[in-house]
């Protein structure tokens, strides 16, 4: 099947790390991303990960990539309250990007 | 300024009453996209456009028609809306060959009563 899936929710304290998760299902895909969906909003592009890498990091973000497990992971490091969001990852399929149900980061202080 | 519009930014509609929501962007991308966004389902795709006069299915069709007669613009229309198309609409484009790198429109929220 198609499905990249994602947990729902991920509620954290500000200053600490967020850890958002991903399974996807296609193993060659050569790219995988990571959206970012801020209220009232589209989507931007946050990062993205080569499938040759294991891990890409980009000032507070880390991407880890666990291709044997097809499971992506967006790190946040210091959360800050502008970092509240619906977070999605998505893969490519020929000539379209499958998302997945998207993770909504609350920060708190 | 690099930018995917979308018009109308919110609609009500009633059933059965033909409409169109406009996607411009102003990037020279040749692919163009539309996606539907649902609570609990993420995006998914209605249709694509790989470059003027190339138009194809996504996952969600049903109940959709769009068209690209210029490279800019890329409409959706509801023919005769139903209420299981009340959703937020995006549009997006890409230049990069490939549907990876999605330049978004800020969304159309759509009621169908």
């Amino acid at each position: 099947g198609e499905d990249v899936e994602q947990s729902l929710f991920l509620s954290v304290r500000e200053g600490d790390s967020s850890v958002i998760n991903c399974t996807y299902t296609d193993s060659s895909s050569t790219y995988l991303y990571w959206y970012k969906q801020e209220p009232g909003a589209g989507l931007q592009l946050l990062t993205y990960i080569f499938s040759n890498m294991d891990m890409k990091q980009d000032q507070r973000l880390t991407v880890l990539l666990n291709k044997k497990d097809k499971h992506l992971s967006l790190r946040i490091a210091d959360t800050q309250t502008g970092d509240s969001a619906i977070y999605f990852c998505a893969e490519p399929n020929t000539d379209k990007l499958i998302f997945g149900t998207g993770t909504r980061l609350q920060v708190f202080p | 300024e690099a930018q995917v519009t979308q018009n109308p930014r919110y609609l009500i509609t009633v059933t059965g009453k033909k409409l169109t929501v406009t996607c411009s962007q102003n990037m020279n991308h040749e692919y163009m996209s539309w996606y539907r966004q649902d609570p609990g389902l993420g995006l998914r795709q209605i249709y694509y456009s790989m470059n003027v006069e190339v138009t194809d299915k996504g996952d969600v069709p049903e109940g959709y028609k769009v068209s690209r007669k210029e490279k800019r613009n890329f409409p959706l229309i509801l023919e005769s809306p139903s209420p299981n198309q009340t959703s937020l609409y995006f549009c997006a484009s890409s230049g990069t060959g490939q549907a990876g790198e999605l330049f978004f429109g800020e969304g159309s929220r759509l009621t169908v009563l």
